[in-house]
């Protein structure tokens, strides 16, 4: 089955300043790659998502890029939040099956 | 989001017991999901189902079991619960992409 690995595990970034998080995916097949954000006790939710006929999608502060021949893509969050502080989980699936996320990145935005 | 409702959202129970949770939604979606969070491994998929007449084992089916009574209910089961699934379980639906999670139930076992 489909194998994402997410890196890094843990994020530090001061107020203001931008976070990468990237992931990469195993199964060339997969077409269907979204992120989702799970604050302190909350359910997960979906923040952006990106097809893999789109190289890059932005919404705001947010941006997704996808790298095909790679297999990796990754979650861009400019001008940080103390409110973006939360785990972040990428995701990946083909068509017909359901999705298998990351580990996860617990991202800390300090003021 | 009240659209989809997890029962119970916490039990602690005993080791070797048989435990139920269920999941019901009233988005219409075809499609439901059970995954495990345990810290630092993430989201895992247990089962899913894209109807009422389908079920798929997802990455760590054993020791658990699912019932599609309806397309508004899933409901999965642990048979004899063993300390290790000692986790926080989602139930999750889906048209075709977005997945929508309910507020989760958290099981202990002792």
């Amino acid at each position: 089955g489909e194998n994402v690995e997410q890196h890094p595990s843990t994020l530090s970034v001061q107020e203001g300043d931008s976070a990468v998080i990237k992931c990469t995916y195993s199964d060339s097949a997969s077409n269907y790659f979204p992120w989702y954000k799970q604050e302190l006790g909350k359910r997960p939710q979906l923040i952006i998502d990106i097809r893999s006929n789109v190289g890059e999608k932005k919404d705001q502060r947010i941006a997704v890029t996808l790298n095909k021949t790679a297999k990796h893509f990754s979650l861009h969050i400019t001008e940080t939040q103390p409110e973006d502080s939360a785990v972040y989980f990428c995701a990946a699936s083909m068509a017909g099956y359901a999705l298998n996320f990351g580990k996860g990145t617990s991202l800390l935005v300090t003021p | 989001d009240a659209d989809v409702t997890q029962t119970p959202r916490n039990r602690i129970t005993k080791t070797g017991k048989r435990i139920m949770l269920e999941c019901s939604q009233t988005k219409g979606h075809d499609r439901m999901y059970w995954y495990r969070q345990d810290p630092g491994l993430g989201l895992r998929l247990i089962y899913y189902s894209f109807d009422v007449k389908d079920i798929n084992k997802g990455e760590i089916s054993d020791g658990y079991s699912v019932s599609r009574q309806a397309q508004a209910k899933f409901s999965l089961s642990l048979e004899s619960a063993i300390p290790n699934q000692t986790a926080l379980y989602f139930c999750a639906t889906s048209y075709t992409g977005e997945l929508f999670f309910g507020e989760g139930s958290r099981l202990t076992v002792l």
